[in-house]
């Protein structure tokens, strides 16, 4: 069955250091989204991602964050100076054509900043 | 601002019993409102919905969305020790943005 996958699993980087996140969305899969889980809180939208642009994001998704597709099949997700704060578990989704389908989610990169 | 909220934050029962779990919403554009799994890490998508009144039924697991009201409830029949999970509601108000609810602890005691 086709999956999500996510790399590194986990991440530990210093404070002020950048992190790329890697994820490989379904093959055919046409949006992209990222989302970040802190430890026992909600899962909170980061960004949308169609036809190579941004097509939404939340107030979380500032100047410090950048998504790219540089390849058509990798989906990154850039933290330029990461913060404490930002400590949380990463998830990449994707959907299908029509955006009504099901969303596929990464198994996630859990992001430790110290 | 688009809102969720899931209702009983936890729940303990035990194999066999059946449970109701509940989200209501508040939202601008609706678009659908999905069901998710999660245990370890990552939710598992169970249910999409965008239509009043339809059920969509999965084995044990079913739901249904009352546009009207803004509710939607899962409903999970003779639970297992495997259902033991947190279930999340979350509404999609157009092809972008998703906002979760904070989420049903559910624990299954055999």
């Amino acid at each position: 069955e086709p999956e999500v996958t996510q790399t590194p699993s986990h991440q530990v980087t210093q404070m002020g250091q950048e992190v790329i996140l890697r994820c490989v969305p379904i093959s055919n899969h046409l949006y992209f989204y990222w989302y970040r889980q802190i430890l026992g809180q909600k899962v909170e939208f980061l960004v949308s991602f169609y036809n190579n642009e941004i097509s939404e994001k939340s107030e979380i998704f500032d100047d410090q964050f950048s998504v790219e597709r540089p390849d058509g099949s990798n989906f990154t997700l850039k933290i330029r100076s990461t913060k404490l704060e930002d400590s949380a578990m990463y998830f990449c989704a994707s959907i299908g054509e029509g955006s009504y389908n099901e969303q596929f989610f990464g198994p996630g990169t859990r992001l430790t900043v110290l | 601002e688009d809102k969720v909220v899931q209702s009983p934050l936890s729940l303990v029962v035990h194999e066999g019993d059946t449970v109701t779990l509940n989200c209501s919403y508040e939202v601008t554009n609706f678009r659908s409102l999905l069901w998710y799994k999660q245990e370890k890490k990552a939710p598992t998508f169970l249910f999409m919905l965008t239509s009043s009144g339809i059920e969509k039924k999965s084995g044990r697991l079913s739901s249904i969305l009352d546009k009207k009201e803004l509710f939607s409830i899962l409903n999970i029949t003779a639970t297992q020790t495997g259902d033991s999970a947190v279930y999340l509601c979350a509404l999609k108000a157009n092809a972008g943005k998703s906002t979760f609810g904070d989420g049903t602890t559910l624990t299954v005691k055999p």
